[in-house]
């Protein structure tokens, strides 16, 4: 899984498999998170955001995971396909409004 | 309605030089926001400008600069660079300061510093 600051790392999946990407964030006082995608060549998009009074929330495809306990976010892709492929990363926020963010998962899906 | 646009889109510099990248917003966006990305650090923040006036700043040195104009557009000035300030600096516009889940990226200026 992705953290601040290591290297990068890669996830291999078939097409119409689920995809789980990690994310462990630093900051327990971080109460607002966001999943990017970034497809090469392009800047980073957003995917889905939560709050850290939630524990789940549920996009189009996609699901967000919070675990406060254990300070870390996954990203679940549901029947992941080819355009999933790019890398992911996470955002937290730990005070005001600056945002820190992990360096990524490369997400390549096999068809 | 057209994205976010950055240019030029590949700079390569020498190191002392200085550089002024540009970004303009998504129309009717007021908030222009400014990123480092490497591979080692990820996405930094460097700073936001909403209506002409910064409001955010990350931990950059003063090397690294920017301001607003009143039609939102925005530059972003690095002097006497270094090796290290090789990477893609990114731009990211919003209607509203702070709205990191409305931002909307553009692809971005990959600086070479040599």
């Amino acid at each position: 899984g992705e953290s601040v600051g290591l290297h990068l790392p890669t996830l291999s999946v078939q097409e119409g498999d689920n995809s789980i990407i990690n994310c462990a964030y630093s900051n327990s006082a971080s109460d607002y998170f966001i999943w990017y995608k970034q497809e090469s060549g392009k800047g980073p998009q957003f995917i889905i955001d939560i709050r850290s009074n939630m524990d789940k929330r549920q996009g189009q495809r996609v699901t967000v995971l919070l675990n406060k306990t254990v300070k870390h976010l996954s990203l679940q892709i549901a029947a992941t396909q080819p355009g999933d492929s790019a890398v992911y990363f996470c955002a937290e926020r730990p005070t005001g409004n600056q945002f820190y963010f992990g360096t990524g998962t490369s997400l390549t899906v096999i068809p | 309605k057209a994205g976010v646009t950055q240019t030029p889109r590949y700079l390569i510099k020498t190191r002392g030089q200085q550089v002024t990248l540009s970004c303009s917003p998504i129309s009717g966006h007021r908030s222009v926001s400014w990123y480092q990305q490497t591979p080692g650090q990820g996405l930094q923040f460097l700073f936001e400008y909403f209506s002409e006036t910064q409001r955010n700043k990350g931990n950059f040195p003063g090397r690294f600069s920017g301001r607003q104009f009143s039609n939102s557009r925005s530059e972003m000035n690095v002097s006497t660079l270094e090796l290290g300030d090789s990477a893609l600096y990114l731009c990211a516009s919003a209607e509203r300061a702070g709205g990191h889940a409305e931002q909307y990226f553009g692809p971005g200026t990959r600086l070479t510093v040599t």
